[in-house]
């Protein structure tokens, strides 16, 4: 069936730092991938997103990679800040007539001042 | 706001008791979509609306979850004889439509079931 899987679990940065954060997928008719920010007790908002016919994009100090082949992609935060604490999930949707999203089990990222 | 809002933010219920939960998509959204998120988890597909019509059910929809969407625009979740396993946080998200993929969250409604 369709799964996502998402690592590390936790992570921990020194403000300044980048952070990568991976995803699996396993529906090879995925097409769309977004990533979420989630702060303690907040809506998931939507902070970047891909599309199978591109292999990255950049936002500022974020950006993801996508591997179809490997059925891989990546967020990547550069200049890690304070502010960018929170749980990241990653999530793959085949588009189509649902785009309903399978997301990841998140990631809690800490960025120590 | 123009945001998707939820309502109420919180709810706790005794056991067998019955819920419904509102979801107010941002306005002119065609898809409305339900999901519940248990702590630790990311959040967890369970019913899809394209304007009117419910159009996909997750198989974690049991037959006490019912949801509705009647003149597509606001949706209602209702969860009939609530059981402890039900106690999570409810998020509705609302996008454009077809081409255009992204997908906005709610507030969420916590649901606590005693």
């Amino acid at each position: 069936g369709e799964n996502v899987e998402q690592h590390p679990s936790t992570l921990s940065v020194q403000e300044g730092d980048s952070a990568v954060i991976k995803c699996t997928y396993s529906d090879s008719a995925s097409n769309y991938f977004p990533w979420y920010k989630q702060e303690l007790g907040k809506r998931p908002q939507l902070i970047i997103d891909i599309r199978s016919n591109v292999g990255e994009k950049k936002d500022q100090r974020i950006a993801v990679t996508l591997n179809k082949t490997a059925k891989h992609f990546s967020l990547h935060i550069t200049e890690t800040q304070p502010e960018d604490s929170a749980v990241y999930f990653c999530a793959a949707s085949r588009g189509g007539a649902t785009n309903k999203l399978i997301f990841g089990t998140g990631t809690l990222l800490a960025v120590q001042p | 706001d123009t945001g998707v809002s939820q309502n109420p933010r919180h709810k706790i219920t005794k056991r067998g008791q019955n819920v419904t939960f509102r979801c107010d998509p941002i306005s002119e959204h065609n898809r409305l979509y339900w999901y519940r998120q248990t702590l630790g988890q990311g959040p967890e597909f369970l019913t899809y609306f394209q304007n009117e019509a419910q159009l996909e059910k997750s198989r974690l929809l049991s037959d006490r979850f019912s949801a509705e969407r009647p003149k597509g625009s606001f949706s209602t979740l209702e969860i009939q004889r609530t059981e402890q396993g039900d106690s999570a946080m409810y998020l509705c998200a609302s996008s454009v439509g077809q081409g255009n993929p992204e997908a906005f969250f709610g507030q969420g409604t916590r649901l606590t079931v005693v």
